[in-house]
């Protein structure tokens, strides 16, 4: 079965420092990678995802993920982080050899960009 | 609007009511899911349809939750006997099928159950 651990519950980092959410996972196959943000009263949104190819996927708002197959790790990061960048993030990992749909979240780690 | 919609946003209940949530996805999407997200937690799988067919449910989904999809359009949850534990936020998302099947979901704003 698959697992997503995301061992930070929450991160702190000042405005224009670069930001690193860590993200580790655990499937018998290959993974299918996601990251999502979630703001106060808002529905889940999609940033970034890895599939295949590369290693480094770039999503929106300037995000980025680094797949590392041997560390079973996808982190999240971005260069310069924005206060309004501030929210929760979810880390979320499908087994691509299943067939099956289900994607399965991590416990979501809260991003504190202080000015 | 074109996002995924869910109604009622908020229902309070009382142990042992029914509910039911409804889900629009976005109207091109052949594939809806519904999750469940309670405090501290990530969104936890229930269930998936592509199209019509609800074609994986949780093992762990208890009797009472049922869902439909009728017309391969809007999603139906119900949950009968509703219990304290059943107080969750229920999430619908939506994605399109593609060659790989990578599509990523689209969430709606979720339905708040409040079960006293």
């Amino acid at each position: 079965a698959q697992s997503v651990a995301q061992p930070e519950d929450q991160v702190n980092v000042a405005e224009g420092n670069p930001l690193t959410v860590k993200c580790t996972y655990s499937v018998s196959g290959n993974p299918y990678l996601f990251w999502y943000v979630q703001y106060p009263n808002r529905g889940l949104q999609f940033l970034l995802k890895y599939i295949t190819g590369d290693n480094l996927v770039k999503g929106s708002y300037g995000f980025e993920a680094e797949f590392n197959k041997s560390q079973t790790s996808f982190h999240l990061k971005k260069p310069s982080a924005l206060v309004s960048d501030s929210a929760l993030y979810f880390c979320a990992v499908r087994d691509a050899g299943t067939g099956f749909q289900k994607l399965v979240f991590g416990t979501g780690t809260r991003l504190l960009v202080s000015p | 609007d074109t996002g995924v919609s869910q109604n009622p946003r908020h229902k309070i209940t009382k142990r042992g009511q029914n509910v039911t949530f409804r889900c629009d996805p976005i109207s091109e999407h052949n594939r809806l899911y519904w999750y469940r997200q309670t405090l501290g937690q990530g969104p936890e799988f229930l269930t998936y349809f592509q199209n019509e067919a609800q074609l994986e449910k949780s093992r762990l989904l208890s009797d009472r939750f049922s869902a439909e999809r009728p017309k391969g359009s809007f999603s139906t949850l119900e949950i009968q006997r509703t219990e304290q534990g059943d107080s969750a936020m229920y999430l619908c998302a939506s994605s399109i099928s593609s060659g790989m099947n990578t599509g990523e979901l689209f969430f709606g704003e979720g339905s708040r159950l409040t079960v006293l």
